[in-house]
């Protein structure tokens, strides 16, 4: 079984400009989640999907922070503009039911 | 107050140590825990559920006190292998988020 896919893995941008992440996930998972990871720390919660409903965006920020799951399958997260804070790994995640929940290799930012 | 706290460590012991790692949760609302582990540079896995009767799976073994609101990790018979970052991780509600803690980094040396 395909696991869950993002795009792409490694960017570099100045700050101020903006950035796009895409994610995949596992065939027939309703739920989606974005996590920002920043280094040393555990998974935040951005964002959580329910098919193409949000159910919780509480810790995303909204001035700078974007996330679109149309037709209820991929996901697209933006940011922009891009501050040198938002240097993290962003980890996309779905899951078919309950809590097991699969993790995507994550996207890779770095804010110069 | 962070919603899941884990000592960072790290945790250097040699192979074939017992190594048990501590986590607290401030939320006393949360109902299901988990064990994620982390290897750097990769993605976190589940390795495993906590449930109130303690549960084992091979050399690790995962407890929880809901009155004191702290969970637990052991592992036995340490391996080289086992070198991570392990997650505490509690959530509130079936299909709900998942609150992270910063995690604990394990080194195993020869």
């Amino acid at each position: 079984e395909a696991g869950v896919a993002q795009s792409p893995r490694y960017k570099i941008i100045e700050k101020r400009q903006s950035v796009a992440f895409w994610c995949n996930p596992i065939s027939g998972h309703a739920t989606l989640y974005w996590y920002q990871q920043i280094l040393g720390q555990g998974p935040k919660l951005l964002i959580q999907f329910q098919n193409n409903g949000v159910v919780d965006d509480s810790q995303l920020p909204k001035d700078r922070f974007s996330a679109e799951r149309l037709k209820g399958v991929d996901s697209t997260l933006k940011i922009q503009p891009a501050k040198l804070e938002d240097s993290a790994v962003y980890l996309c995640a779905s899951s078919p039911r309950g809590h097991t929940i699969y993790f995507g290799e994550g996207s890779w930012l770095t804010v110069v | 107050r962070k919603e899941v706290e884990q000592d960072p460590g790290p945790f250097n012991v040699p192979e074939g140590a017992t190594v048990a790692f501590n986590c607290t949760y401030s939320n006393s609302a949360s109902q299901s825990f988990f064990w994620y582990r982390q290897d750097c540079r990769k993605e976190p896995k589940l390795l495993m559920s906590v449930y109130s009767s303690g549960n084992e799976d091979g050399r690790f073994t995962a407890q929880l006190n809901r009155a004191s609101q702290y969970i637990s990790l052991l592992i036995r018979d340490s391996k080289l292998s086992d070198s991570a970052t392990y997650l505490c991780v509690a959530s509130y509600n079936q299909g709900g988020k998942l609150i992270f803690g910063q995690g604990t980094e394990l080194s195993v040396k020869p």
